[in-house]
């Protein structure tokens, strides 16, 4: 596809339930993000991919979030047992990697997830 | 870890007059700062980008300086219009990683 994809658009789960949000980066781009949005915030860092590693997970709120990238392409990301305070748009984005000529990154259009 | 702090949250000015937000960050090894414009219901998008080597760098009506002795940057809008109505984010990267950190964003409205 011409941009970064994102599904689904949006998820309503009940609380306690484990969620998968995927994301389909542009195609080349080595760099992959995933950010959380909630609502009338900024954006929260959660992690990013180089290739298929990680080599930064800290933003990952608990251990019930978790993310993995395989070929490096298509990554998900996991919230097990979902809380309330999880209910947010989460945003991948995927760009070059640094020193490259040009280091914007793309977004996708994000998944609003709404735990009740 | 890097942590940039953004100001103000919200901004209002009248079109055609000038509008400033301010960023900081702590990490003094970051040497990219890039800015993003996110419209309603619209996903973020690069507007203008500076790295650590220069001062400041112009795109028509929007400018950004940096001083990293003080380790802030900024955004400058001239000539504002409608359309520049939007939530803009500060961001800092650190020289040896690709890890972006944005800063919690200014939403900033021109009124006709």
């Amino acid at each position: 596809g011409a941009g970064v994809s994102q599904s689904p658009s949006n998820k309503v789960t009940e609380k306690g339930k484990d969620v998968e949000l995927r994301c389909d980066p542009i195609s080349g781009h080595t760099a992959l993000y995933w950010y959380r949005q909630s609502l009338g915030q900024g954006l929260e860092f959660l992690i990013y991919f180089q290739g298929n590693s990680a080599p930064d997970k800290s933003g990952l709120p608990s251990d019930r979030f978790s993310a993995e990238r395989t070929g490096g392409s298509v990554s998900t990301l996991t919230i097990q047992r979902t809380q309330q305070e999880d209910s947010a748009v989460y945003l991948c984005a995927s760009g070059t990697p640094v020193g490259g000529s040009n280091e914007k990154l793309f977004f996708g259009s994000g998944t609003q997830l709404s735990v009740l | 870890g890097e942590n940039v702090e953004q100001h103000p949250s919200t901004l209002s000015v009248q079109e055609g007059d000038s509008a400033v937000i301010k960023c900081t960050y702590s990490d003094s090894a970051s040497n990219y700062f890039p800015w993003y414009k996110q419209e309603l219901g619209k996903r973020p998008q690069l507007i203008i980008d500076i790295r650590s080597n220069v001062g400041e760098k112009k795109d028509q009506r929007i400018a950004v300086t940096l001083n990293k002795t003080a380790k802030h940057f900024s955004l400058h809008i001239t000539e504002t219009q409608p359309e520049d109505s939007a939530v803009y984010f500060c961001a800092a990267r650190r020289y040896n990683t690709d890890k972006l950190i944005f800063g919690t964003g200014t939403r900033l409205q021109v009124f006709p």
